[in-house]
């Protein structure tokens, strides 16, 4: 069963803006963390939010959850061209079996 | 680094046809994962393995079967290809318990079944 949905599913900004994505999922979780996969390839770890913690960042990523509203965003603060990439949320309710949503697309234009 | 390192890029087998897809990690993690993946349907567990020997099903095993002899390596089976088998498939480890919570994946073997 999928866990994450991601919103929106294709998002196309310029270079130096913001983009923003969520997530949303069903069920209480441990944690839920962001990957990036760039076209054709395997997905990359980009940040952990556990389930006690409300915002998180990391270089130019800022992540949020709230908990009562099953929900998370994440933040790509001044984009690049290289920022390019899909965008995937993924939950852990138990154990450490994921559940990946359907991804957002970013295209970011130089 | 983590390395996870799939056999194949690209494969194209005939319907029927036995496909074996490998993967490897160099990390001693002790959980493996394959998932596929589809357009607008995102990645889907297919099977996951705990140790060495050990197997469980994920949300899509059928017409599937794993195998882990070692455990640096899972291997995902194909038994009797089908057409709608053409995917993605991605392999992903994790270490065990508390320290499992980041999969590192393997650069993916984009199947096709004619």
């Amino acid at each position: 069963s999928q866990q994450g949905e991601e919103d929106p599913q294709a998002l196309s900004i310029q270079e130096g803006e913001n983009a923003t994505m969520n997530c949303s999922y069903k069920t209480s979780i441990n944690n839920l963390q962001w990957y990036r996969q760039n076209s054709g390839r395997g997905l990359v770890h980009l940040i952990l939010i556990r389930s006690n913690e409300r915002e998180k960042h990391s270089g130019r990523l800022r992540v949020t959850l709230d908990t009562s509203k099953k929900s998370s965003s994440l933040l790509i603060t001044a984009s690049r061209a290289a920022d390019t990439a899909s965008y995937f949320c993924a939950t852990a309710p138990t154990g450490n079996q994921f559940y990946f949503g359907t991804g957002t697309s970013l295209t970011v234009i130089p | 680094d983590v390395k996870v390192t799939q056999s194949s890029r690209y494969l194209v087998k005939r319907t029927g046809e036995k496909v074996f897809l490998e993967c490897v990690q160099d990390m001693d993690h002790e959980n493996m994962f394959w998932y596929r993946q589809d357009p607008g349907l995102g990645l889907r567990l297919i099977y996951f393995s705990y140790d060495v020997k050990m197997k469980e099903k994920g949300d899509i095993p059928e017409g599937y079967s794993v195998s882990r002899e070692k455990k640096e390596r899972f291997s995902l089976i194909l038994e009797s290809a089908s057409t709608n088998q053409t995917s993605m498939y991605l392999c992903a480890s994790s270490f065990g318990g508390a320290r499992g919570e980041t999969q590192y994946f393997g650069p993916g073997t984009r199947l096709l079944v004619l």
